[in-house]
């Protein structure tokens, strides 16, 4: 089964609102990361959170990790045309595979 | 650009045929991935290694998949006797293996299969 599970599925917001995302995993975890996907495409790197922090920002994106409900948001501030894309958090688990969600579906319209 | 480059991008196959799959990782990356993605649906572990090592294997990996990684360098994946369900990208990546902080890893494009 998933490790990950993004919600919501999809997601579809004005340019310039904020996006939030939400990522709940099963086992505990020594990172977790969140990824973006445009359509037909590999994924991209966003952001790594490990076990011992809280809250991480890179640019518009914030990322917070709740370890006590084995949980995880991500925050993308100012929507951007260009965000339209998939999100995917993946966790670690100490050198074991990467495990990844079903993704939440992001659509910023203009 | 991740630095993953895989080969070929897309492949049309007929069903019953063999197809290979190539990845060349990050040059000083140790650990290389391979994940399988449907549309709409999250990428899936295949299998990773670790140098030339295997280390682990999906039960989504049947006997008709096979991957290498013979000098611990580039990587191939090879499914034999496609079957229709064997459509989907097939995702490569690799990392370095940084216990402390954690694994980053980077994806290369992708390799898109669809068996006709």
């Amino acid at each position: 089964s998933q490790q990950g599970e993004e919600d919501p599925q999809a997601l579809s917001i004005q340019e310039g609102e904020n996006a939030t995302m939400n990522c709940s995993y099963k086992t505990s975890i020594n990172n977790l990361q969140w990824y973006r996907q445009n359509s037909g495409r590999g994924l991209v790197h966003l952001i790594l959170i490990r076990s011992n922090e809280r809250e991480k920002h890179s640019g518009r994106l914030r990322v917070t990790l709740d370890t006590s409900k084995k949980s995880s948001s991500l925050l993308i501030t100012a929507s951007r045309a260009a965000d339209t894309a998939s999100y995917f958090c993946a966790t670690d688990a100490w050198g074991q595979n990467f495990v990844f969600g079903p993704g939440t579906r992001l659509s910023v319209l203009p | 650009d991740t630095g993953v480059s895989q080969d070929p991008r897309h492949k049309i196959t007929k069903r019953g045929q063999n197809v290979t799959f190539r990845c060349d990782p990050i040059s000083e990356h140790n650990r290389l991935y391979w994940y399988r993605q449907t549309l709409g649906q999250g990428p899936e572990f295949l299998t990773y290694f670790q140098n030339e090592a295997q280390l682990e294997k999906s039960r989504l990996l049947s006997d008709r998949f096979s991957a290498e990684r013979p000098k611990g360098s580039f990587s191939t994946l090879e499914i034999q006797r496609t079957e229709q369900g064997d459509s989907a990208m097939y995702l490569c990546a690799s990392s370095r293996e940084r216990r402390s902080s954690g694994n980053t890893i980077y994806f290369g494009e992708g390799s898109w299969l669809t068996v006709v």
